[in-house]
């Protein structure tokens, strides 16, 4: 069965730490990995991957795939305490679009 | 625009009732889908559409109808509502040309008693 699992489930750090947040998956027939933030309400599209290796970039945000292992990584430098959220990994495959339970990241002034 | 809309934003029912979750874009999207939400769960995947006439089940498409008659509108039915559909419910939809990056709603609370 597909599945997508994200580490940690929790995490808390203070404004100027760097995170890494961690999306492994196995699913068949795999078309591409998506990143979300959830604030209060409505996840919002941060990025889409789908090649290995290479690196998607937005400003403090970064993340990367890895097609052979079935993982992704979000790294989020210097944060800030408007980067506290429920950040969100999916995997798309032929049918199918499966959510990760998310990663609550708190940044403490 | 108004991107995507959900009404109600909350809602009661009681076991075996009935009710029907709106969801509209104006976006011109083709793809539109259903989504609900659980603590610790993540976003479970209940039915999607990829244009007018045509549907297909998602992950956890039992206790759940979908219709999609215009490009427009999506509504989820509740055909009898049960405790375990107690959720938030998510509508979202995205362009054809960038079918990956979804645009959601700002969800429906369901409580079932």
């Amino acid at each position: 069965e597909d599945k997508v699992v994200q580490s940690p489930l929790s995490l808390v750090v203070h404004e100027g730490d760097t995170v890494t947040l961690n999306c492994s998956y196995e699913v068949t027939n795999f078309r591409s990995l998506l990143w979300y933030k959830q604030e209060k309400k409505a996840p919002t599209f941060l990025f889409m991957l789908t090649s290995s290796g290479i690196e998607k970039k937005s400003g403090r945000l970064s993340s990367i795939l890895d097609k052979k292992e079935l993982f992704s990584i979000l790294n989020i430098t210097a944060t800030q305490t408007g980067d506290s959220a429920i950040y969100l990994c999916a995997v798309e495959s032929a049918n199918d679009m499966r959510f990760g339970a998310g990663t609550r990241l708190t940044v403490k002034p | 625009n108004a991107g995507v809309t959900q009404t109600p934003k909350f809602q009661v029912l009681k076991t075996g009732q009935s009710m029907t979750l709106q969801c509209a874009q104006d976006m011109n999207h083709e793809y539109m889908s259903w989504y609900r939400q659980d603590p610790g769960m993540g976003l479970r995947l209940i039915h999607y559409s990829v244009g007018a006439g045509i549907t297909d089940q998602g992950e956890v498409p039992n206790g759940y109808n979908v219709s999609r008659s215009t490009t427009e509108d999506f509504p989820l039915r509740l055909l009898s509502a049960a405790p375990s559909q107690t959720s938030v419910y998510f509508c979202a939809s995205s362009p054809p040309a960038n079918a990956h990056e979804q645009y959601f709603g700002p969800g429906t609370r369901l409580t079932v008693t």
